[in-house]
């Protein structure tokens, strides 16, 4: 089974400042089935990023992702108010796996 | 436009069953995977299992192996999350999921407080 691990567990930045979060996979993934997602609080998910570096549709182009293999990175090139948020990673292959996410909060 | 409208917020006791629901519109239901999710208060995203509705062949995740059903009604475009006994434990918010490019669109949760 594989393990997702990200890191910092938090994250204090300002806005404007650049954030890099990362994920570390327990075995080798390649890069096709790896997505980010931000979550706030009372409201589902939502995709940033698949197939590891892959914008989805109305993603600002501030968030990218990269990465391959068991090293995956969501950086957010200047923050805005509105992405102080939970970030997760994640597999989704012929079974699914989430990282234990990443609390971007205001410093 | 394509969405997942998933039944309401539920209160049961321990030992109750419980069969909650997902509803796919604005795309072909039977060709993309669905997924549930677990999210306990506090805390992260928990993957439970998976199936596609084309053929209903379903995965489960390890932890939830036996503690759940997941099935799917293709006629209707609706896949179905299943308990037979609740534990307080199963208390959580739980959403269903599409797998398009990367999982795409999700429900908005069905909070599920299983109490005494």
């Amino acid at each position: 089974e594989i393990v997702l691990t990200q890191s910092p567990g938090t994250l204090s930045l300002s806005p404007g400042e650049r954030a890099t979060l990362s994920c570390r996979a327990s075995q080798s993934v390649g890069s096709s089935y790896v997505a980010w997602y931000q979550q706030k609080p009372g409201q589902a998910p939502r995709l940033l990023i698949y197939g590891a570096s892959s914008r989805a549709a109305g993603i600002p182009d501030r968030f990218s992702g990269s990465g391959s293999g068991t090293d995956f990175t969501l950086t957010i090139s200047r923050l805005e108010p509105e992405d102080f948020a939970v970030y997760y990673c994640h597999h989704y292959g012929s079974s699914w796996t989430f990282g234990q996410g990443t609390k971007v909060e205001i410093k | 436009e394509v969405q997942l409208v998933q039944s309401g917020v539920e209160v049961k006791k321990p030992g109750e069953s419980l069969k909650i629901s997902c509803k796919g519109s604005g795309y072909s239901f039977t060709s993309y995977w669905i997924g549930w999710v677990r999210q306990m208060p506090g805390k992260g995203l928990e993957w439970m299992g998976i199936i596609y509705p084309g053929d209903s062949d379903t995965r489960y995740s390890p932890s939830f192996q036996g503690q759940v059903t997941i099935s799917a009604d293709k006629s209707i475009s609706t896949a179905y999350l299943q308990w037979s006994s609740l534990k307080a434990s199963d208390t959580a918010m739980y959403y269903c999921a599409r797998r398009g490019t990367g999982v795409d669109y999700w429900g908005q949760g069905t909070l599920v407080t299983v109490s005494s």
